[in-house]
């Protein structure tokens, strides 16, 4: 079973206005880590943002937010006021404490372009 | 400093060659990997790095030779390579402890065509 799925291949969104990326993760350990990363047409990976299982609080970096429901499983991420350079790839990815110890699992990703 | 950098950016060989690929942090980080993506593809990983000792190999073919000299650098050695290995080549590397719930450092990746 896939442990983490990113149901929109693309998204589109208009220049300064708000955007969410979906993300469900499966696991059966308590302790685990969710992560967003962005990837740019460059190729490099860049870390966004960050929620632990264990968090009470949604995680937040500048533009970003994840918004975390726990009972859900699902960790979405949340952009305000997108920017051009905003485009790009972006994959929501996950780590266990307990299994699979080193391991990131990613998924599919999903595209976004930013409209002017 | 979060810069992992990685040599070459573009590599082109043939299938009888050998190449290197390198990567380096100086944030001190005791965890390397080694991912393969291809185009629109979400990376795989291939190799994790504890402390300099080979952890993970993902059941990664033997033409595919990792090596950790010290605790800053990470090399993949390649030989006999074939055209389906032509693909993004990429360097993390996080913090590690109990847990291991830390982000990876992504360097700017290699794109590797093997012709």
């Amino acid at each position: 079973a896939q442990k983490i799925t990113q149901t929109q291949p693309g998204m589109f969104v208009q220049e300064k206005e708000a955007v969410t990326l979906d993300c469900t993760y499966d696991t059966s350990d308590p302790s685990y880590g969710l992560f967003w990363y962005k990837q740019p047409s460059s190729g490099e990976m860049i870390f966004l943002i960050y929620q632990g299982s264990y968090d009470q609080q949604n995680a937040t970096e500048g533009r970003y937010s994840l918004n975390f429901q726990k009972a859900r499983k699902s960790a979405n991420l949340v952009i305000s006021a997108s920017q051009l350079g905003d485009s790009a790839m972006y994959f929501c990815a996950m780590r266990e404490a307990n299994t699979n110890a080193g391991k990131s699992t990613f998924g599919d990703g999903t595209t976004l372009t930013v409209k002017p | 400093d979060t810069e992992v950098t990685q040599t070459p950016k573009h590599l082109v060989m043939g299938m009888t060659n050998k190449k290197s690929l390198k990567c380096e942090q100086h944030m001190g980080h005791r965890a390397m990997y080694w991912y393969k993506q291809k185009a629109k593809k979400p990376p795989e990983l291939m190799f994790v790095y504890s402390y300099e000792k080979l952890s993970i190999n993902e059941s990664v073919p033997s033409r595919f030779s990792p090596e950790c000299p010290n605790s800053s650098l990470l090399n993949l050695h390649l030989h006999a390579l074939q055209p389906e290995d032509s693909a993004l080549y990429l360097c993390a590397s996080s913090q590690t402890g109990t847990g291991e719930l830390y982000e990876q450092y992504f360097g700017p990746g290699t794109r590797l065509t093997v012709t």
